[in-house]
């Protein structure tokens, strides 16, 4: 049978679509959160963050959004092109998270369809 | 500036064997940190170092060795590989450890097949 925790959410958007892709985070308290892209095989890169100051920030193709009243979080891809294929995941910051004040998200699979 | 370096990118272990991830950075960063990442779930925390001669646990320390001797490098020793030991393992560096805003960067993967 299928094995609860091993799937990711998934997101399959059609090409030049945009996507938008949610996080909820876990505590009211971080102040830093941070978009990670992972594709295939290699390790995450950065993408975008934002500091709890700010609600929105754009960068090239995509925009993140924070709403603090319901700790969510968003990244919207612009125009979605076969190279986001890609696991996405939020992290956030806070002084008292973990260890080292990281919490990641488990992400989600984006899927481009042609 | 190649950032953050891993070495091996795979290794396959028998049960028992002891080896080393090696974890090199060339960002002058003074945090770095291990997390190991397995299917369906987030990048867990094994141990971190926020600068040369201190480290400390992190969420998953178990079976798990590290040092920091210089700013550079942070090695991981598997003491006595395990099945449950087979992960995908990521080295990363930030500036600083607490300070919000500090970007981690993180290595390209070490796949590691423990049997």
């Amino acid at each position: 049978g299928e094995s609860v925790g091993l799937h990711l959410p998934t997101l399959s958007v059609q090409e030049g679509d945009n996507s938008i892709i949610n996080c909820a985070y876990s505590n009211s308290a971080s102040d830093y959160f941070i978009w990670y892209k992972q594709e295939s095989g290699k390790g995450p890169q950065f993408i975008i963050d934002i500091r709890s100051n700010m609600d929105k920030r754009q960068g090239q193709r995509v925009t993140v959004l924070l709403n603090k009243t319901v700790k969510h979080l968003s990244l919207q891809i612009a125009a979605t092109q076969p190279g986001d294929s890609a696991v996405y995941f939020c992290a956030e910051n806070w002084t008292g998270g973990g260890a080292d004040g990281l919490t990641f998200g488990k992400g989600t699979h984006l899927i481009i369809q042609p | 500036n190649a950032g953050v370096t891993q070495t091996p990118k795979f290794q396959v272990l028998k049960t028992g064997q002891s080896m080393t991830l090696q974890c090199a950075q060339d960002m002058n960063h003074e945090y770095m940190s291990w997390y190991r990442q397995d299917p369906g779930m987030g990048l867990r925390l094994i141990h971190y170092s926020v600068g040369a001669g201190i480290t400390d646990q992190g969420e998953v320390p178990n079976g798990y060795n590290v040092s920091r001797s210089t700013t550079e490098d942070f090695p991981l020793r598997l003491l006595s590989a395990a099945p449950s030991q087979t992960s995908v393992y990521f080295c990363a560096s930030r500036p600083n450890q607490g300070a919000a805003g500090n970007t981690i960067y993180f290595g390209e993967g070490s796949w590691l097949t423990v049997v």
